[in-house]
């Protein structure tokens, strides 16, 4: 089994709604990450967790609460989201977080914030 | 200077060309390296690693150039569904360890 299945795979939430992304991996890996993707750009890094531990939040605003309840998932809570975070959120996961193993990433979930 | 830099095409081709994507890097410390292919609104998928002594794969050839801190894809007799944008990554250690992707490179292979 090499998939990472994130849920929902489609979201439409108002500006003052709570809502959260779901992710979940089987492959035994210990580093997940989420990556924050825009039209037409690169998928951008926001947070690493290894170990169930938050090692990596890229300057994220607080309004994205990442969490890692045990190594096979992983969610993203969001609160008071701005349109401007319209975007897809992709979960992946990796053998662990030295570096030589490639990443597998779920389909995605496409986030749009009205 | 970003950390990962790649020329974002189009690259427009015929099929049967072949094409080639190169990639730059900036920390000198980056330890492994991979070519992605996204799809149009799919999720990135692993093409291949990349090493210094080189790695092919059918049609497609990956080299490292640790020296001059670039890596390269070979795509060889190209196909209509090579269609897609190939993203070059990089994971580094900056701090923590990071994954960092290129802009990535729109490829259209035409009939």
């Amino acid at each position: 089994d090499t998939e990472v299945t994130q849920t929902p795979k489609h979201l439409v939430m108002g500006m003052t709604n709570k809502k959260s992304l779901k992710c979940e991996q089987h492959m035994g890996h210990r580093a997940m990450y989420w990556y924050k993707q825009k039209a037409k750009k690169p998928p951008e890094l926001m947070f690493v967790y290894s170990y169930e531990k938050l090692s990596i939040n890229e300057s994220v605003p607080s309004r994205f609460s990442p969490e890692c309840p045990n190594s096979s998932l992983l969610n993203l809570h969001l609160h008071a989201l701005q349109p401007e975070d319209s975007a897809l959120y992709l979960c992946a996961s990796s053998q662990d977080e030295t570096g030589g193993t490639e990443a597998f990433f779920g389909q995605g979930t496409r986030l749009t914030v009205v | 200077r970003k950390e990962v830099e790649q020329d974002p095409g189009p690259f427009n081709v015929p099929e049967g060309a072949t094409v080639a994507f190169n990639c730059t890097y900036s920390n000198s410390a980056s330890q492994s390296f991979f070519w992605y292919r996204q799809d149009c609104r799919k999720e990135p998928k692993l093409l291949m690693s990349v090493y210094s002594s080189g790695n092919e794969d059918g049609r497609f050839t990956a080299q490292l150039n640790r020296a001059s801190q670039y890596i390269s894809l070979l795509i060889r007799d190209s196909k209509l569904s090579d269609s897609a944008t190939y993203l070059c990554v990089v994971n580094m250690r900056t701090g923590g360890f990071k994954t960092i992707f290129g802009a990535g490179t729109r490829l259209f292979v035409k009939a």
